[in-house]
């Protein structure tokens, strides 16, 4: 069964304080994984896809890298905006048409 | 703008009362899914769509029921909702369906059954 964790479950962190979020996942074979934000009450926004082991993204201050067994997004110099719900999600390349599996989040707060 | 849209937004209902959220989509995408999310849980697929009249259950889709009879609207149908169905409800498209894309979400329907 594909499954996807995500740690720490909430993050506080002081303004400018750099730091990394973990997406560990178990896919009968990576199809894709997605990194998206979710603001309370909003929809999840698309961030990221990876699709292979050593890829890695970036956007303004956060990066996106990938293994074969876990994914992390990097946050630097955080500030206040970039509080928010990050999720992280599989894809498997046989599991066709049922998309996404989600991780939990993990709940970010930058204080200013 | 590109968008999903989803009615409506909040609903409060009592049990055993049909109701139907709607959502619809201006991309043109060829697939839809409907997703609850509950604390702790994530996000989980109920059922989704890869064209019209073409639909099939996700991971959770027991006491639900959609239907595709046009391409930009997917609407969620809860025949008989339940108090353990109180949770947050969200559309989402993409393109294909066959992976690889970033799926587009609605804005969420917060449901509550009394």
């Amino acid at each position: 069964e594909d499954q996807v964790t995500q740690s720490p479950e909430a993050l506080r962190l002081q303004e400018g304080e750099s730091s990394s979020l973990n997406c560990s996942y178990t896919v009968s074979g990576l199809r894709g994984l997605f990194w998206y934000r979710q603001d309370p009450g909003k929809g999840p926004e698309f961030l990221f896809t990876l699709y292979s082991a050593g890829e890695e993204k970036e956007k303004e201050r956060l990066k996106a890298t990938l293994t074969k067994k876990e994914s992390f997004l990097h946050i630097t110099a955080p500030k206040p905006e970039d509080s928010a719900t990050y999720l992280c999600a599989v894809q498997a390349r046989d599991n066709y048409g049922q998309n996404f599996v989600f991780g939990p989040g993990t709940r970010l707060s930058v204080l200013p | 703008e590109a968008q999903v849209t989803q009615n409506p937004r909040y609903l409060i209902t009592v049990t055993g009362k049909k109701l139907t959220v709607t959502c619809s989509q201006n991309m043109n995408h060829e697939y839809m899914s409907w997703y609850r999310q509950d604390p702790g849980l994530g996000l989980r697929q109920i059922y989704y769509s890869m064209n019209v009249e073409v639909t099939d259950k996700g991971d959770v889709p027991e006491g639900y029921k959609v239907s595709r009879k046009e391409k930009r609207n997917f609407p969620l149908i809860l025949e008989s909702p339940s108090p353990n169905q109180t949770s947050l409800y969200f559309c989402a498209s993409d393109p294909t369906g066959e992976g690889g894309t970033e799926a587009f979400f609605g804005q969420g329907t917060r449901l509550t059954v009394v």
